[in-house]
């Protein structure tokens, strides 16, 4: 089975420190994979994409940055945390059907203090 | 660019009754997907049906169906017979079919969601 998995489940951290949220793909090879950030009372927001190793797209300017270094791993991360990054981050991959649906990790929960 | 509105902050239903969710969205593409997700309280996004816009048959999913109105751009969700599991909230989401290099077609665009209660 194609298993999204994230970590770490929970964060805490002050602002100002680096962040490193990673997300790793089981039974599927170069997929397609996604970032998500869901903030208190909203929908979701797409952060960054990735269609093969080294390659990301960026879709909104912010504090945030993405790499893949590997098939099958995709990391968010970022330098120094505002308060603002705080939220609940999500990772998904792309199915392999025609409607192309999202498969979603089970989510990272960052709170900055 | 495309929009998704859920005008329902939140709904409530009794258990074993029905109710619909509302979805519309605003396009000028013809050929689309659209999706219904469902974040319980675990916040794993599920998805729970999709609907390819060429197609005028209404998809079904057990006790999920839609009421797809192309000409309306209406997307509406109903769960029969609902269960406490059902508790949760509620996206629907929104991507193009136009082929696009780099992966960018495959984005969905989310509508902000319903929050779903089911009362014993």
């Amino acid at each position: 089975s194609q298993t999204i998995h994230q970590w770490p489940a929970t964060l805490v951290q002050p602002v100002g420190s680096p962040l490193s949220l990673e997300c790793t793909v089981e039974g599927t090879s170069n997929p397609n994979l996604y970032w998500y950030r869901q903030a208190a009372g909203r929908g979701l927001q797409l952060l960054f994409y990735s269609v093969g190793i080294g390659q990301i797209s960026s879709e909104v300017p912010q504090n945030l940055s993405a790499s893949r270094p590997q098939d099958r791993q995709f990391i968010l991360s970022s330098k120094k945390l505002l308060l603002s990054d705080s939220g609940f981050y999500l990772c998904a991959r792309r199915g392999a059907g025609r409607t192309g649906e999202l498969f979603f990790g089970e989510g990272s929960r960052l709170t900055v203090l | 660019a495309q929009t998704v509105t859920q005008s329902q902050p939140e709904m409530s239903v009794q258990e074993a009754e029905t109710v619909t969710l509302s979805c519309t969205y605003d396009t000028s593409e013809s050929d689309y997907y659209l999706f219904w997700y469902k974040q319980p309280p675990s916040r794993q996004m599920i998805l729970v049906i999709r609907q390819e816009a060429y197609k005028q048959q209404n998809a079904t999913e057990n006790r999920f169906s839609v009421n797809f109105q192309k000409a309306a751009k209406s997307f509406s969700l109903k769960i029969s017979d609902s269960q406490l599991g059902d508790a949760a909230m509620y996206f629907c989401a929104y991507r193009s079919g136009k082929m696009n290099s780099g992966g960018s077609n495959y984005k969905l665009t989310f509508g902000k969601g319903t929050l779903l209660t089911v009362n014993p």
